[in-house]
């Protein structure tokens, strides 16, 4: 597997409060991911960065921000999370530009919200 | 925009069996990828295709992808325990993105 963690692996929150998620690499690789898995929708691009502090919108962005100081982190921060944002979070990188290399997935984080 | 199809949604196979999913897609790819999800775990990327009409085989599983280049196929013959998951589509259509299937979701009956 790619050297690719996510802290935490597990949160419980509450609506409203603010939350970080972070996602560490060791590949040194470009590119980096956020997306949600939901029952039904597969998975979903949140947000995406092509580089230390170059970052876009995915599909589903919205009450979603995130930030990239380091090649090696890529955090997602949830700024006032809602209970529609409960979900497994999984972070990605790819060495080539999105939409034509290999992704690598890391072991994902599953955030409750109450 | 870009709408990516897969179908079966799950798909109950005896081992030995073989299985089929399929995913389709609104707009026309510039290549398109698959993973598989074992139940706990993270995408694990399987093979990418970028030509009209090419298959791939890798041991049981053979990958298709369309001659229109709008849809793609994973076949997997004689069935395994160890191939349950769910197996996911990634399309790309020239946003520079990948948009992924729902997923099929794979479960072999020993």
């Amino acid at each position: 597997d790619a050297g690719i963690t996510q802290s935490p692996r597990h949160k419980v929150t509450e609506t409203g409060t603010p939350v970080t998620l972070r996602c560490h690499q060791t590949e040194n690789h470009r590119y980096m991911y956020w997306y949600r898995q939901d029952p039904g929708h597969g998975l979903r691009l949140i947000h995406y960065s092509y580089g230390v502090k170059d970052t876009d919108k995915g599909e589903v962005s919205d009450g979603y921000s995130v930030s990239r100081s380091k090649t090696e982190d890529f955090l997602l921060t949830l700024e006032s999370a809602t209970s529609s944002q409960t979900s497994v979070y999984f972070c990605a990188i790819s060495q080539g530009a999105p939409g034509t290399d290999t992704q690598y997935f890391g072991p994902g984080t599953r955030l409750t919200v109450l | 925009g870009q709408q990516v199809m897969q179908i079966p949604q799950y798909q109950h196979v005896q081992e030995g069996e073989d299985f089929t999913t399929y995913c389709n897609s609104s707009t026309t790819l510039s290549n398109i990828q698959w993973y598989k999800q074992r139940p706990g775990g993270h995408p694990v990327f399987l093979i990418q295709l970028v030509k009209s009409g090419e298959v791939k085989k890798q041991k049981r599983l053979t990958f298709q992808f369309g001659e229109a280049k709008k849809n793609s196929s994973l076949h997997i013959t004689a069935t395994q325990t160890t191939d349950v998951g769910t197996y996911f589509c990634a399309a790309a259509s020239g946003t520079y993105k990948y948009i992924f299937g729902t997923g099929t979701r794979l479960k072999v009956l020993a």
